[in-house]
């Protein structure tokens, strides 16, 4: 049974469309994140979220919006796409907030690429 | 601030010969260290981790890393290189106190590892 799953894997849309990428974790976790890998492969925190608190990268366009639904599910919704969003997003989760454990357990990864 | 220097972006080996990924880092204060593995079209897994016990620490696949304090160094190592470890590694630092983003960690650049047959 997968731990961290994203849906979809692959999407592929056009500028100026909004899309949302779900993801569900099964760990019982406290804290869940969003990254973005580029095609370089540099990765990049993007929110980290609990049911308390929401930290926001600075460097994120407010076009990108975490929604968490309840403690297992944070999807990213992302309006008015742009072609520097194409990219791999992956969703992570750790038992507790990710400073204080660094041990985080990664979904498989939702290639967006737009068009 | 907390920084992590992978030292090279592409490392060859042939399959059975030994495996090494250079880290080094840079904390204010006591650091976390992590390596993680990402496969293709896959995500990151955690290798293995630093926490300030026990200065060489074991991982899963047969690796290993040993915390260099004096040296600010994690490098990573294998003793014999194999076919299905040929993947993208990335070291990882944590440092409570000193920020990093909004997980409070600060990913290297990544290294990735060629198996020759």
């Amino acid at each position: 049974d997968t731990a961290v799953s994203q849906t979809p894997k692959y999407l592929v849309t056009q500028m100026g469309n909004d899309k949302s990428i779900k993801c569900e974790q099964n760990l019982g976790h406290d804290t869940m994140y969003w990254y973005k890998q580029d095609s370089k492969k540099f990765l990049k925190i993007m929110f980290s979220y609990n049911n308390k608190e929401l930290i926001i990268n600075e460097t994120v366009p407010n076009r990108f919006s975490p929604k968490s639904p309840d403690k297992a599910h944070l999807n990213l919704h992302i309006n008015s796409l742009e072609l520097g969003d194409s990219a791999v997003y992956f969703c992570a989760s750790s038992l507790r907030a990710g400073r204080a454990s660094g041990e985080l357990f990664f979904g498989e990864g939702s290639r967006l690429t737009v068009l | 601030a907390q920084s992590v220097t992978q030292l090279d972006s592409h490392v060859s080996v042939s399959e059975g010969t030994p495996v090494l990924l250079r880290c080094n880092y840079s904390s204010s204060y006591s650091p976390s260290l992590f390596w993680y593995v990402q496969h293709p079209n896959k995500g990151l897994q955690l290798l293995l981790k630093y926490t300030s016990a026990a200065t060489l620490v074991k991982g899963i696949n047969g690796f290993e890393a040993e915390f260099k304090k004096s040296e600010t160094s994690f490098h990573l190592t294998k003793p014999s290189a194999h076919m299905s470890d040929a993947a993208e590694y990335f070291c990882v630092v944590s440092d409570l106190r000193s920020g990093g983003g909004a997980d409070g960690l600060t990913f290297g650049k990544g290294t990735h590892l060629i198996i020759q047959p």
